[in-house]
């Protein structure tokens, strides 16, 4: 069946720093693959996401490129900020529309 | 502003009683997603409905049932509450049918079973 796998947290980093959050996923056929943020007290929300091989999604500083010779989504920042402070879920859909999520890594950036 | 309404924002109640959460989808959306979100389980998916009918079901418990009225706003009924129901529960929605639309999530409503 369809899965998700991502690094386990919690993840605390200086800000400046690089981080690097790792998503492996199982699926048939080709998935959509993205990442969702939730900040302290709020609903997730997207930050990128990929539809097809080798594309690659941006947002806000955040890459992730749709690697389907590794099965993976791998979420980078160059330099985090206090204010990327949150939780972060990999996830995929399938052709039905089901979403499978990742359990989550939590990130704290200290200044 | 995601566009999902969810109310209430706040309940609490007692062991054995019954609640109804209620979710708004986005203007147009036809798919309607339910989550638990708890410490220790993560987002745990729950059920799908699309444009009034049941899609999919995840981990949820026969305690649970949820619809999708022709309006598409959408319920989920939980009953013979248990102290391990405190949880943050989410609804999202979708518009499209095809896997390459994203889900839309409202804020949540947090339950909490004293």
């Amino acid at each position: 069946g369809n899965s998700v796998t991502q690094m386990e947290g919690p993840v605390t980093l200086s800000e400046e720093a690089f981080l690097t959050i790792n998503c492996t996923y199982t699926a048939t056929g080709y998935p959509s693959l993205f990442w969702y943020v939730q900040y302290p007290g709020e609903g997730l929300q997207l930050l990128l996401k990929a539809t097809k091989a080798d594309d690659k999604g941006s947002n806000k500083g955040f890459e992730a490129t749709y690697r389907k010779e590794t099965t993976s989504f791998h979420l980078e920042k160059g330099s985090v900020q206090v204010s990327d402070s949150a939780v972060y879920f990999c996830a995929l859909s399938d052709l039905g529309n089901q979403f499978y999520f990742g359990t989550g890594t939590s990130l704290t950036v200290i200044p | 502003d995601s566009g999902v309404t969810q109310t209430p924002k706040h309940l609490i109640t007692a062991t054995g009683q019954r609640v109804t959460l209620r979710c708004s989808p986005r203007s147009g959306d036809l798919s309607v997603y339910w989550y638990q979100q708890s410490l220790d389980q993560g987002l745990q998916f729950l059920i799908q409905y699309y444009n009034g009918e049941e899609r999919a079901k995840g981990n949820i418990l026969e305690r649970f049932s949820a619809q999708q009225f022709p309006d598409l706003h959408s319920e989920l009924n939980l009953s013979s509450l248990e102290l391990g129901d405190s949880a943050l529960y989410f609804c999202a929605s979708s518009a499209a049918f095809a896997n390459t639309g994203e889900l839309f999530f409202g804020e949540g409503s947090r339950l909490t079973v004293l």
